[in-house]
Parts: C-alpha cells; sequence; structure tokens
C-alpha cells in the first residue's frame, strides 16, 4: 500500500517565476491538505481540498493556488515566486475531510527560490 | 488565531533518561492534540493522538497527557535511545468539519550515548 507521494522531491526555480507540486494521496483518502514548512518552523496551512473543491484556506496570497483530480491527487500552484516562498512543501492526506485522526504525511517538496 | 508553543527549541538527554516535551496553547481548545515526529528533510510522522476528554494515553515508550485546564499537553519519552533523536511537533485539531491541523515548531530532541 503505497503511502502519500509527492513529487518532485527538490526544485530550484528563480523569482518571479511559477511552479507546479504533485501529490497523491494514500490510497483510498480522498482529502488533501497541504502546507510550507520554513526551516527552523512548524508546518503551516495553505489550503485542503475535498471533493474537488477547496474546502477550507490558511493566511497565504493568491499567489496560492491548487487542484484536486477526480483521482483525489492534487496539485499546489505557487505564481510569481518571492525568495521567501523557499521552504519544504507537505502534502498530508485523510479521509472525509476530518483530521481526528492521525494525517498521513508525504516526504515533501524542497523548494528553493534564487 | 491558534497559537502553540512548544517549550524549548532543543532538548538534550542521556540515553535511557526520560524526555519530557511540552506543548502550550492559547485560544481555542482542541478536539484532539497529535504529536509527531519528523527526521530532517523528512515529513512527519504520527506518534500519538489524544481527545479532549481524555487525559493520558500511552503507546509502548510514548506518554502523552493533555490538561485542558492549564492548557498544556506534555509528551514523554522513557527509557530514550539515540534513534529517538528527532525533531517532535505538537499539532491542535479543533475538531470542525473539515479542519486543519495548527502546529507549533517542534522541539528538537538530541539523545546521546
Amino acid at each position: 500500500d503505497a503511502g502519500v507521494t509527492q513529487s518532485p522531491t527538490h526544485l530550484i526555480k528563480t523569482r518571479g517565476q511559477q511552479v507546479t507540486l504533485r501529490c497523491s494521496p494514500k490510497s483510498g483518502h480522498d482529502t488533501v491538505s497541504w502546507y510550507q514548512q520554513a526551516l527552523g518552523q512548524g508546518p503551516q496551512f495553505i489550503f485542503q481540498y475535498y471533493e474537488e473543491e477547496e474546502r477550507q484556506r490558511g493566511n497565504f496570497p493568491d499567489r496560492f493556488s491548487g487542484h484536486q483530480f477526480p483521482n483525489y491527487s492534487s496539485e499546489l500552484n505557487v505564481n510569481a515566486l518571492l525568495l521567501g516562498d523557499s521552504a519544504l512543501y507537505l502534502c498530508a492526506s485523510s479521509l472525509g475531510g476530518f483530521q481526528n485522526t492521525e494525517a498521513f504525511f508525504g516526504q515533501g517538496t524542497r523548494l528553493t527560490v534564487v | 488565531s491558534q497559537k502553540i508553543e512548544q517549550n524549548s527549541e532543543a532538548l538534550n538527554i542521556q540515553e535511557g533518561k526520560t524526555a519530557t516535551l511540552t506543548c502550550n496553547y492559547t485560544n481555542y481548545s482542541p478536539a484532539y492534540l497529535q504529536w509527531y515526529r519528523q527526521d530532517p528533510g523528512r515529513g512527519p510522522v504520527f506518534l500519538l493522538l489524544i481527545r479532549e476528554n481524555e487525559k493520558e494515553k500511552r503507546k509502548e515508550r510514548l506518554k502523552v497527557t493533555f490538561d485542558t485546564t492549564l492548557k498544556q499537553s506534555l509528551f514523554h519519552i522513557t527509557a530514550s535511545q539515540p534513534a529517538d533523536s528527532a525533531t517532535y511537533l505538537c499539532a491542535l485539531y479543533r475538531g470542525s468539519t473539515l479542519g486543519r491541523l495548527y502546529f507549533g515548531r517542534g522541539t528538537q530532541l538530541t539523545v546521546w550515548p
């Protein structure tokens, strides 16, 4: 049973560019949440997708957008990259939109903006 | 907004001793509190979950307590081993539908032989 998989694992982009990160949830899970983790900080919630819709959003600008596909996989898009967007981006999957059980995280995508 | 504080950024203890990590929160009382382990460059891995109506939970060498009056959770690792060295994250879930997790910044634990 595959867990949560994210791609790519590492990425280097130039300021002003756009990036797309991908996530496949754990088998049987239908909800995907995205988190940003800066160095030395805890993960910060970006948004959550359930039934192909953004259901909840954290305090992130509109440059951050996403999508969920019918197979429950998800993409995170960031436009007009800033140096401050450099971080580990984590995808977490769960079932039914709830977080009253454990969240399964992927290994993350390390994004470096230069 | 929800604020979570983990008492120290780093904790160093000797192998065999008990490590105690603290998580304090303000504002809203969570319905669930979770602890995760994170190794460098990896995603967090779930360890334990405790509900607001539970006082204590155990799993092997791990124990977590939850005091809603003090707004505090304690996480204990007994008989610690060097392999327990990692960053431990506290996360709160408020219980609303389609809820999100609020994370603390973590405590980096180092267990030396």
